[in-house]
């Protein structure tokens, strides 16, 4: 039973559009919610976070959204470039357990 | 920020042989260090959480007498990967929490296990 998923496994985006990923959890103990960016062939890369008590954080061209109500969080990146092209991850954690539980991944082309 | 390294970043190795993968956090102290394994195209798996100076903590389904951790100090974490076979073949990861209080993992580069 998956605890979280990204249901797209894929999403192309042009150059200077919006990238819009999005990730469901079912466990409502879970409190506090990253995205990481992965590469081929290297370890993910922290990217952003929000905690349960906020449900928006920016950084930069990086904005997390969490809707607790529908358990959903979403990574909006925009302007989006082609660098950005990579896997996102979407991780979830009950802090009181101290696990992280990671989604399957999407696959982000950003096409120049 | 706080770096993680992997070492070595690619092995090969014949089947039946054990192989050693460490995990170092260069610039902090981690009392708990996690191993992920990735297969193609699929999520990080938790296998273990490390913690220092005690047993590590094995997730369901992971063989613990198979992959063997080792926490022996704040800064490195050890994997052996013992009598490996051809389906042992993947990427592995490790992480380290920094202890901020924001959750963060910060990652290493992982290592990419070939068993022919």
């Amino acid at each position: 039973d998956q605890q979280v998923k990204q249901n797209s496994p894929s999403l192309s985006v042009q150059e200077g559009r919006i990238s819009i990923l999005n990730c469901d959890y079912t466990n409502s103990m879970f409190d506090y919610f990253l995205w990481y960016k992965k590469y081929p062939a290297e370890g993910p890369t922290f990217l952003i976070s929000i905690s349960s008590i906020k449900d928006k954080n920016e950084d930069g061209r990086f904005t997390v959204f969490l809707n607790k109500s529908a358990k959903h969080l979403s990574l909006h990146i925009v302007p989006s470039q082609p660098g950005d092209s990579a896997v996102y991850f979407c991780a979830v954690v009950y802090t009181g357990g101290f696990k992280t539980i990671f989604g399957a991944g999407t696959r982000l082309f950003v096409k120049a | 920020g706080a770096v993680v390294s992997q070492h070595p970043s690619w092995v090969i190795c014949k089947s039946g042989t054990s192989v050693k993968i460490e995990c170092r956090s260069l610039d902090f102290q981690a009392t708990t260090m996690f191993w992920y394994r990735q297969f193609p195209k699929q999520s990080l798996m938790l296998m273990a959480t490390s913690n220092e100076g005690s047993k590590a903590t094995y997730e369901q389904g992971v063989e613990k007498d198979k992959f063997l951790i080792n926490h022996a100090s704040l800064t490195l974490s050890t994997l052996t990967v013992t009598s490996a076979h051809p389906e042992d073949s993947s990427f592995y990861i490790c992480s380290a929490i920094l202890q901020t209080g924001t959750n963060e993992q910060f990652f290493g580069p992982g290592t990419r296990l070939t068993v022919l």
